[in-house]
């Protein structure tokens, strides 16, 4: 299983507030679980990345937090900011290949 | 540091003709990845490289796609011919890996329209 399910598809968040963006994986062999960011015309940026010996990883206003036995793990964004504005995708690796999610288009309003 | 570089940044072609993409990775990074993000998906990976030698092209769909990295720096990704669905965006990154990391970098990549 090398699916990577992501949501929600759109996000709306007003300006200081919290972005929540989840993802599910199947493949147990997964052992990097990295968050991307792209802007448009702009190729994906990482962002911030966890292995899941780790249930938690914080980086400024960004945290992962993962839940290795639901297999689950989502991107929090604090005090969400305008320049925030993109589209964010999980994705899963084994080996250094990456399974990306579908991806969320966030959007952070003043 | 420079980034992925790649060219050209757009391309609009007809179905049936033949188009190619050039990338030039971050100096010193061993592996290089095609990648096609076709519009509200992710990228999915189309071929790896580690130097100049493939390390999965499972996802390339060898009939019309090919690629290479001559002397294991720059690589181009053809189509030949293109369809109507090849319309993306393809995307290069390339990675240099220490212990456990694999953090890619991700170039602009080329938005391929096919009429």
């Amino acid at each position: 299983q090398q699916q990577v399910k992501q949501s929600p598809q759109s996000l709306i968040v007003q300006k200081g507030g919290i972005s929540i963006i989840n993802c599910a994986y199947e493949n147990t062999a997964f052992d990097y679980f990295p968050w991307y960011q792209q802007f448009p015309g702009k190729g994906p940026a990482l962002l911030i990345a966890i292995r899941p010996d780790v249930s938690e990883k914080k980086e400024g206003r960004f945290t992962i937090s993962f839940n290795k036995s639901a297999k689950q793990f989502s991107l929090h964004i604090m005090d969400s900011q305008p320049g925030d504005s993109a589209t964010y995708f999980c994705a899963a690796s084994f080996s250094d290949k990456l399974i990306f999610g579908t991806g969320t288009r966030l959007q952070v309003f003043p | 540091e420079a980034g992925v570089a790649q060219s050209p940044r757009y391309k609009i072609i007809e179905k049936r003709q033949s188009v190619a993409f050039w990338c030039n990775p971050i100096s010193g990074h061993a592996t290089l990845y095609w990648y096609q993000q076709i519009l509200g998906q992710g990228p999915k990976l189309l071929i790896q490289f580690q130097n100049n030698g493939v390390v999965d092209d499972s996802q390339l769909p060898k009939d019309r796609f090919s690629a290479e990295r001559l002397k294991g720096v720059d690589s181009t990704l053809k189509i030949q011919p293109a369809k109507l669905e090849d319309s993306a965006v393809y995307l290069c990154a390339s990675s240099l890996m220490t212990g456990y990391t694999y953090e890619q970098y991700f170039g602009p990549g080329t938005r391929l329209t096919v009429t």
